[in-house]
């Protein structure tokens, strides 16, 4: 089975930066994805880790330590439309199903 | 763009009922995804299915089954609804790498 722990809200104020940490245990590790979910809405796809270390991608940025098995999400100046749940997902190998964490709700206010 | 589309954005049904969830994608991705997501539970795997009449089962089959007749099209059944099946229901679809495309969910609501 497949064990993984993200913060359940988050609160942070409008130009700044945060980070989602995101811990997992899993047999048989592929890499990891970060989804963004606006409330009442489908997820999106943020970011997907292979290998260890920083992928940049404009605002948003994803790290990796397989060895650790820890991941972070960072977004820099922080806009309201950033307010939404991002769910850190894990992927095995196998049939390479996702499991999601269970999101953390991040609020960001003016 | 890749499209998912679930047939209905909110259903209401009774108790008992024999219930059709329906998915079409249009990018003829191999995988195909059933979820549901509940407050503090999260997205949580009930089938999947990786060609066309295959399925698998995900961490929370019981009292779904699935349908994957033609390649488009990944359906979700309920036997006979209950109560605690009342959620949100996401379809998804993928080529490789997993990276999942979603469908924007139907509300789901079992009276």
């Amino acid at each position: 089975g497949q064990n993984i722990d993200q913060p359940t809200e988050m609160t942070a104020t409008e130009g700044a930066i945060v980070q989602i940490n995101c811990t997992y245990q899993t047999s048989g590790f592929n890499g990891l994805f970060w989804y963004q979910q606006h409330a009442g809405e489908a997820p999106t796809f943020l970011s997907y880790n292979v290998l260890d270390g920083l992928e940049e991608k404009g605002r948003f940025s994803s790290f990796l330590s397989r060895s650790k098995g820890y991941s972070y999400l960072l977004l820099k100046e922080l806009q309201m439309k950033d307010s939404a749940s991002y769910l850190c997902a894990p992927s095995n190998s196998g049939y390479s199903t996702l499991t999601f964490g269970k999101g953390t709700m991040l609020l960001v206010s003016p | 763009d890749v499209k998912v589309t679930q047939s209905s954005r909110y259903l209401v049904k009774r108790t008992g009922e024999k219930v059709f969830l329906e998915c079409v994608q249009d990018m003829d991705h191999e995988n195909m995804f059933w979820y549901r997501q509940d407050p503090g539970l999260g997205l949580r795997l009930i089938y999947f299915s990786y060609d066309v009449k295959m399925k698998e089962k995900g961490d929370i089959p019981e009292g779904y089954s699935v349908s994957r007749e033609k390649k488009e099209r990944f359906s979700l059944i309920l036997e006979s609804a209950s109560t605690n099946q009342t959620s949100m229901y996401l379809c998804a679809s993928s080529m490789e790498a997993q990276k999942l495309f979603f469908g924007s969910g139907t509300q789901l609501s079992v009276l």
